[in-house]
């Protein structure tokens, strides 16, 4: 059964400051993995989906990588701003094809100006 | 339309009344999926539809939860009976046919209050 951790559960960090989120799932078997932002009361933001034959995708101040291996993915903030608070998220599908996602809890992220 | 759209935004129901939820995947989108968060951000899968076909009911708690999918509507989640464990924020998602994408487009949720 895959499962998908995100560490650290909060993290506050000054504005300006460049930051990474941690995710890692069980069962290195994926078929792609995406990244969500999550504004408090509001639904989710699809950020970044990187494919399993991927390493990495960018997408402004954001990249993520992924380390399929190891089970592990990234997701670095360059130039962290007050903007960026939110909660984080990554989730896996469960298998191939359109399957559901399974979630990490998440990062909730507070840049302080 | 480009967006998911979920109705209503907020919903408040007694314990043991009924609750309907309504999500319009966007245009082209074949594949609905309705996910249920609960306290401390965990998601919870419910039902998935291709087109108006259940694709997968694993997660569903078939007693008092019931979903649809019918053509040139939205697609709908019926609780019977809520219990106060309902309450959450209930997610739909859409996606189009294409493994290995699988990318899933969120709605804004509705927010069930049971008291």
């Amino acid at each position: 059964k895959q499962e998908v951790t995100q560490i650290p559960a909060a993290l506050s960090v000054p504005e300006g400051e460049n930051l990474v989120l941690n995710c890692s799932f069980t069962d290195s078997a994926i078929y792609n993995l995406q990244w969500f932002r999550q504004d408090p009361g509001k639904g989710l933001t699809s950020l970044l989906l990187i494919q399993s034959s991927q390493r990495e995708q960018t997408s402004g101040r954001l990249n993520a990588s992924l380390d399929k291996s190891s089970g592990r993915s990234t997701l670095y903030i360059a130039a962290s701003q007050p903007g960026d608070s939110a909660t984080y998220l990554c989730a896996v599908p469960i298998s191939s094809g359109n399957t559901p996602l399974v979630f990490g809890k998440g990062t909730r992220l507070s840049v302080i100006a | 339309g480009e967006e998911v759209a979920q109705t209503p935004k907020h919903l408040v129901r007694g314990e043991g009344q009924k609750a309907k939820l309504y999500c319009a995947p966007i245009k082209g989108h074949s594949y609905v999926f309705w996910y249920q968060q609960v306290l401390k951000n965990e998601f919870k899968f419910l039902i998935s539809f291709q087109n108006e076909n259940v694709f997968d009911e694993t997660g569903m708690p078939k007693e008092r939860f019931s979903a649809k999918c019918l053509p040139n509507s939205p697609c709908s989640l019926e609780i019977q009976a809520t219990k106060l464990e309902d309450s959450a924020v209930y997610f739909c998602a859409s996606s189009y046919r294409g493994s290995p994408y699988n990318e899933q487009f969120f709605g804004p949720g509705t927010r069930l209050t049971v008291l």
